[in-house]
């Protein structure tokens, strides 16, 4: 079955400190990944995805991801996390044919000054 | 850039009232969905449409329907709204199959 897992319900890190939220998805073929950022009482906003070609993906506000085949990963990274970074997280596999996303249950980011 | 918008921000309505939620989308996008929100269960789909006129039901489509008269606009109605259906609702878009979908700012639905 399609899934997504994101391990990490709650993540605190300092100002300035690299961050890395993982996921992990099941999908038989290869994968469209994305990843999701909400900040309370908003919608989700696209941060970047994965279609193929070059495993790191880059995208807005600094973070990247890298898509992992041999791991069933694609972990978030930012080097340097700001306050304004505070949000929930989701991942999602896009499921082919359908248009549908899976998402995980997200990760909810604080950030301590 | 795309553009997803939702008719309410917030909305208070009484049990058994009809309710409509309004989305529309400005990129001529084919598929639209809506999801509802809620604290512990994340993201579920109750309804998506891949064309206008279609619909097709999601994860948790019980006590809802949609509408799809132009390609622009998607329509969650709620016949007769309970208290359970107290949620955050959220509208999206995407322009084909497996592609990202992009979502407006969501609408926090409170039935008394």
């Amino acid at each position: 079955a399609q899934s997504v897992t994101q391990p990490d319900i709650h993540i605190t890190v300092s100002e300035g400190a690299s961050l890395e939220l993982r996921c992990n998805y099941s999908y038989g073929a290869t994968p469209y990944l994305f990843w999701y950022v909400q900040s309370p009482g908003q919608g989700l906003q696209l941060l970047l995805k994965y279609f193929s070609g070059d495993t790191l993906v880059q995208g807005i506000k600094g973070f990247e991801a890298e898509f992992k085949r041999s791991q069933s990963s694609f972990n978030l990274r930012k080097p340097s996390v700001h306050w304004s970074d505070a949000a929930e997280y989701f991942c999602a596999v896009g499921v082919l044919d359908t248009g549908k996303l899976i998402f995980g249950q997200g990760t909810t980011l604080q950030v301590k000054p | 850039d795309v553009k997803v918008t939702q008719s309410s921000r917030y909305l208070v309505k009484r049990t058994g009232e009809k309710v409509f939620l309004e989305c529309v989308q400005d990129m001529d996008h084919e598929n639209m969905f809506w999801y509802r929100q809620d604290p512990g269960l994340g993201l579920r789909l109750i309804y998506f449409s891949y064309d206008v006129k279609m619909k097709e039901k999601g994860d948790i489509p019980e006590g809802y329907s949609v509408s799809r008269e132009k390609k622009e606009r998607f329509s969650l109605i709620l016949e007769s709204a309970s208290t359970n259906q107290t949620s955050m609702y959220l509208c999206a878009s995407s322009p084909r199959s497996g592609g990202a979908q992009y979502f407006g700012p969501g609408t926090r639905l409170t039935v008394l």
